[in-house]
């Protein structure tokens, strides 16, 4: 089954900075990988979507990126605020068709004023 | 327009009891998935409809599990027989259709408790 791998330490960065976030995959390669953002008692939001056959795509201050040969995504906040501060989790399809999502646990990020 | 709503928001229950937790998705969206969190953990996929189809139960940990989606929209989660480890955030998502390249919508989730 696949098995996806998101840094467990929470990621601390200073504001303006930018933060990266990893999010790594065994086995195959999904048709499409999602991010999405979660706050504290709230359900997750969508944030991008990127397919297998795109290396990058961006919307405002985020960036995905998704490289097939390592098995890795990685998610880029630029110019980061405090109010980025949240849970980020990743989330894989196997197929464009009917497919589940499977997420990853998530990795914290604070943003220190 | 209104979003995905759960109901209850918190559920303190005791071991042993049957619980039930409500889904109201977006109108207008044919696909709706329940999911299970706990603490520092992942979303767990539980199960889910896809309009007049057969769900895909495939998630639901054990038979005390079940769930309905009555008029393809509202859905109700039922936990029979309660225990300690069933308590977790119950997190209710749909999506347009089928294919999974939608976004999925949450839900704020119900907190179960299990005491």
């Amino acid at each position: 089954s696949q098995k996806i791998e998101q840094n467990s330490e929470a990621l601390n960065i200073q504001e303006g900075k930018t933060a990266t976030l990893t999010c790594n995959y065994t086995n195959y390669s999904p048709a499409y990988l999602q991010w999405y953002r979660q706050d504290p008692g709230r359900g997750p939001v969508f944030l991008l979507l990127i397919r297998e056959n795109e290396k990058e795509k961006r919307k405002e201050r985020l960036k995905v990126t998704f490289d097939t040969t390592l098995k890795q995504s990685l998610f880029h906040i630029t110019a980061s605020q405090p109010a980025d501060s949240a849970t980020y989790l990743c989330a894989l399809a196997m197929n464009s068709g009917y497919s589940t999502l499977t997420f990853g646990k998530g990795t914290m990020l604070l943003v220190s004023p | 327009g209104a979003g995905v709503s759960q109901s209850p928001s918190n559920k303190v229950t005791e071991k042993g009891k049957d619980v039930e937790l409500r889904c109201d998705p977006i109108s207008g969206h044919t696909a709706l998935y329940w999911y299970r969190q706990s603490l520092g953990q992942g979303l767990e996929f539980l199960i889910y409809f896809q309009g007049n189809s057969a769900p895909d139960k495939s998630g639901l940990p054990s038979d005390r599990f079940s769930a309905e989606r009555t008029g393809g929209s509202v859905s109700t989660l039922t936990i029979q027989r309660t225990q300690q480890e069933d308590s977790a955030v119950y997190l209710c998502a749909s999506s347009r259709t089928q294919t999974g390249i939608h976004e999925q919508f949450f839900g704020p989730g119900t907190r179960l408790t299990v005491l």
